[in-house]
């Protein structure tokens, strides 16, 4: 069974840092993952999505990288901001055939003004 | 393209209600997803449409839950007696499948919609 796990559950930093967000999973067979972000009482918004033969995406201050071998996947953010502020949640797909992602619980992050 | 659209955002009820939700895909999206979402949790898969066929339904899906796509565009996810276990965000997402070459498995989510059962 394929288990996401992020660490740490909750982030605090102050404006302007560099920082990285962890996702890892049990079963490296994954076809992709994606990275979403949430707002508290709202839906997921897409933040980059991964390819398994791929091993890094990047849209603005944002990248992402994928290690299948090792079953982990980072989200850094560069130069934060405050509005950055919100749960970041990463979610695998087991194969092409599977419809269902399979979510970590989250990341929720604070950046302090 | 206006996003997927989930209706109502929130829904109060008592135990025991029947309630139900719509969810307008995006577009041209012929895959349509039902998850749900605790508080503090990541969202779960509950059931997927490929067009109007359901194709799938997850265990967490039990005999009190009834989604249906009839036509291939909108969707509604139905609860008949509602239980306070029900409360959880209810979220919507679609994707478009081109294929096995070029489907990315891309998905996009709406806004959800809350269920808080008294």
């Amino acid at each position: 069974k394929q288990e996401v796990t992020q660490i740490p559950a909750a982030l605090s930093v102050p404006e302007g840092e560099n920082l990285v967000l962890n996702c890892s999973f049990t079963d490296s067979a994954i076809y992709n993952l994606q990275w979403f972000r949430q707002d508290p009482g709202k839906g997921l918004t897409s933040l980059l999505l991964i390819q398994s033969s791929q091993r890094e995406q990047t849209s603005g201050r944002l990248n992402a990288s994928l290690d299948k071998s090792s079953g982990r996947s980072t989200l850094y953010i560069a130069a934060s901001q405050p509005g950055d502020s919100a749960t970041y949640l990463c979610a695998v797909r087991l194969d092409q055939g599977a419809q269902k992602l399979v979510f970590g619980q989250g990341t929720r992050l604070t950046i302090n003004p | 393209d206006t996003g997927v659209s989930q209706n109502p955002r929130h829904k109060i009820t008592k135990r025991g209600q029947n309630v139900t939700f719509r969810c307008d895909p995006i577009s041209e999206h012929n895959r349509l997803y039902w998850y749900r979402q605790t508080l503090g949790q990541g969202p779960e898969f509950l059931t997927y449409f490929q067009n109007e066929a359901q194709l799938e339904k997850s265990r967490l899906l039990s005999d009190r839950f009834s989604a249906e796509r009839p036509k291939g565009s909108f969707s509604t996810l139905e609860i008949q007696r509602t239980e306070q276990g029900d409360s959880a965000m209810y979220l919507c997402a679609s994707s478009r499948y081109r294929g096995p070459i070029k489907n990315t498995g891309e998905l996009f989510f709406g806004e959800g919609s809350r269920l808080t059962v008294l």
